[in-house]
């Protein structure tokens, strides 16, 4: 069964950096790529970037570039979804994602991380 | 970027109504558009891909339909576990994008 668990929530401050997991199981994690998807609070969602483990290939959507570091550790199985300098307005629920067998749109969620940057 | 457009925002209607949700493309996805339901404090599932295809499980009074720019999710009798909120996507071209969302009320 292909599973996604992704760390606990966050609370830190404007300034501070942070790094979340998405510990992948149940398939090889090299044969698919990773993407991270956010949602402020209340709102729609908005695809971040995506990583191939095999590679290291990295793709991120313009809204995030150089904002945020998409990096894997393939001895554990798991994604990592990174913050140098966090901003009132990276509050939000972190979803790490994957394709599913037959297609290339999201068929395993993890359950998603809430990251709270307040002062 | 191609920007989806969803309508309603707000949807009410009541069990065992039909629901039409739209979505509108920018520019041509083709048929790589996707349909996903979020239930409060749940991640995303996937419902329909490619256009039409129902993912794995999906009860079969959810249809999708459509092709180029505009797409129709349809919910053919809703069941009282249907209201949520529904997203669209596309993987046509990057960066992916979603809709902002099409929030199904129990009338």
């Amino acid at each position: 069964e292909v599973q996604l668990v992704q760390s606990g929530p966050e609370v830190k401050k404007p300034g501070d950096s942070l790094k979340i997991s998405c510990q992948t199981s149940g398939y090889t994690f090299t044969n698919n790529w990773i993407n991270w998807v956010r949602q402020l609070p209340g709102q729609g969602l908005e695809w971040m970037g995506s990583f191939d483990p095999r590679d290291s290939s990295t793709y991120y959507s313009p809204s995030f570039q150089g904002h945020v570091t998409l990096s894997v550790d393939r001895s554990i199985n798991t994604a990592y979804l990174q913050w140098n300098s966090l901003k009132a307005s990276d509050t939000a629920i972190y979803y790490c994602a994957r394709r599913g067998q037959k297609t290339s749109f999201f068929s395993f969620w993890g359950q998603g991380t809430l990251v709270t940057v307040s002062s | 970027e191609i920007v989806l457009t969803q309508s309603p925002a707000t949807l009410s209607l009541s069990p065992g109504e039909r629901a039409a949700l739209s979505c509108r493309a920018s520019q041509s996805v083709n048929i790589y558009l996707a349909w996903y339901q979020q239930k409060p404090g749940q991640a995303p599932s996937l419902l329909i891909y490619d256009s039409s295809t129902r993912a794995s499980g999906v009860p079969a009074r959810f249809s999708g339909s459509g092709s180029g720019t505009d797409f129709t999710l349809t919910i053919s009798s809703l069941e009282p576990e249907d209201f949520a909120v529904y997203y669209c996507q596309q993987r046509s071209d990057r960066p992916l994008t979603f809709g902002q969302g099409t929030r199904l009320e129990i009338k």
